[in-house]
């Protein structure tokens, strides 16, 4: 069973408006979350990461993620997107029952308008 | 931050041909080294976890004998794809992690090798 869902392939965004990408994860207790930012030439890199307490993720590049546990979703925001953002986002959890191994989603390519 | 390299970054192979790609650390001791692959428009699919220094343990459905890990030292793992054909072209993904704390240590990730086998 599919564990962690990104329902958009692909989404675009002018420059300067705000972002929400969706993940979804399918687990009954509550996993380690986490968003990975994927740019052409680079290495996936650790935007944020939740494991337990506040709910409200802040991460690197102005990126933050909220994990409510009512709709099993851990999406990510940014108030104000950049050109340099242009990226493919990966979703990730990691479960007990799998050995803490990361769980991709399939990824969201984030597409910025000038 | 952690930084890991991979190389070569592409390789064009002849089918039938062993191909071998390395994942270094550059500036932290890895204790496991991931190895994952992506298909296009895909998600990354783990294919193996070593840890220095012992046998990489494989996810089902990934054949060892053809997808061979070394871990030979605390900063480098090498992934062979033996006799390789066109359906192992793919993009391969390394990542590492230090410290002895497993999940709650960061993965880094190396930066990718495209293989076409012809």
């Amino acid at each position: 069973a599919q564990s962690v869902t990104q329902p958009d392939i692909h989404i675009t965004v002018s420059e300067g408006a705000s972002l929400e990408l969706r993940c979804n994860y399918s687990y009954g207790a509550t996993p380690y979350l986490f968003w990975y930012v994927q740019s052409p030439g680079q290495g996936l890199q650790l935007l944020l990461k939740y494991f337990s307490g506040d709910t409200l993720v802040q991460g690197i590049k102005g990126f933050e993620a909220e994990f409510k546990r009512s709709q099993s979703s851990f999406n990510l925001r940014k108030p104000s997107v950049h050109w340099s953002d242009a990226a493919e986002y990966f979703c990730a959890v990691a479960r007990p029952d799998s050995s803490y191994k990361l769980i991709f989603g399939s990824g969201t390519r984030l597409l910025v308008r000038p | 931050g952690a930084v890991v390299s991979q190389h070569p970054s592409w390789v064009i192979c002849k089918s039938g041909t062993s191909v071998k790609i390395e994942c270094r650390s550059l500036d932290f001791q890895a204790t496991t080294m991931f190895w994952y692959r992506q298909f296009p428009k895909q998600s990354l699919m783990l294919m193996a976890t070593s840890n220095e220094g012992s046998k990489a343990t494989y996810e089902q459905g990934v054949e060892k004998d053809k997808f061979l890990i070394n871990h030979a030292s605390l900063t480098l793992s090498t992934l062979t794809v033996t006799s390789a054909h066109p359906e192992d072209s793919s993009f391969y993904i390394c990542s590492a992690r230090e410290g002895d704390r497993g999940f709650l240590e960061t993965q880094y990730f190396g930066p990718g090798t495209r293989l076409l086998v012809l």
